[in-house]
């Protein structure tokens, strides 16, 4: 069974400066995507990055960007130019192709990331 | 704007009631998921749906069932809740199957917080 891994439950960072947040998995699947969300003081889960497996080049969203190493199952999430609004608890998932045909996405514990102002 | 709705945002209820959670998307997607949440733990698959009237458990069906009448529509059932239970709750909605990168990630409604006292 896959199974998803945050081995951070908390990290600090400075505003303005770089922040990586970790996540490796398990699987033995060839062909997959990766998720990173962000869940504010809100509640409500956005999704921040992904990244299909097949490909090499690791994904970027603005400040947002991975460091994907298939071979070493490791997913891990850097955050440029930390903003205070980018405190948040951050999720890893994975998204598990099912028999039937469908997925269902497994998430990892969470790692909350502070920004000192 | 897509959406997945949830009924409450908050919710108190009494050691062996009977609750329903309710959860609604407007994106017409098959698939739809009910996680809780609790620290430490990250999310957690309780049931998740894949079409009218189908269901499969996930990894904490134990206490719980769904019902899928409607495509848009999913419920969560404590059928006699117990302050075990007490959680966030968040559902969770994806296509069945998607081509490409684009539309691979579920989209989340904005959680409820559930108190069994």
């Amino acid at each position: 069974a896959q199974t998803v891994t945050q081995s951070q439950p908390e990290m600090s960072v400075q505003e303005a400066e770089t922040v990586t947040l970790s996540c490796t998995y398990d699987t033995s699947e060839s062909d997959y995507y990766l998720f990173w969300y962000k869940q504010p003081p809100s509640r409500q889960m956005i999704l921040v990055i992904r990244q299909e497996a097949y490909k090499q080049q690791n994904a970027t969203e603005n400040r947002f960007s991975v460091n994907f190493q298939k071979a070493a199952k490791s997913f891990s999430l850097k955050i440029s130019d930390s903003q205070l609004g980018d405190a948040a608890m951050y999720f890893c998932a994975y998204r598990s192709y099912l028999r039937s045909g469908t997925y269902k996405y497994i998430f990892g514990t969470g790692t909350r990331l502070k920004v000192l102002a | 704007d897509v959406k997945v709705t949830q009924s409450s945002r908050y919710l108190v209820k009494r050691t062996g009631e009977k609750v329903f959670l309710e959860c609604v998307q407007d994106m017409d997607h098959e698939n739809m998921f009910w996680y809780r949440q609790d620290p430490g733990l990250g999310l957690r698959l309780i049931y998740f749906s894949y079409d009218v009237k189908m269901k499969e458990k996930g990894d904490i069906p134990e206490g719980y069932s769904v019902s899928r009448e409607k495509k848009e529509r999913f419920s969560l059932i404590l059928e006699s809740a117990s302050t075990n239970q007490t959680s966030m709750y968040l559902c969770a909605s994806s296509l069945y199957f998607s081509f490409g990168t684009e539309n691979t990630e579920a989209f989340f409604g904005q959680g409820t917080r559930l108190t069994v006292v």
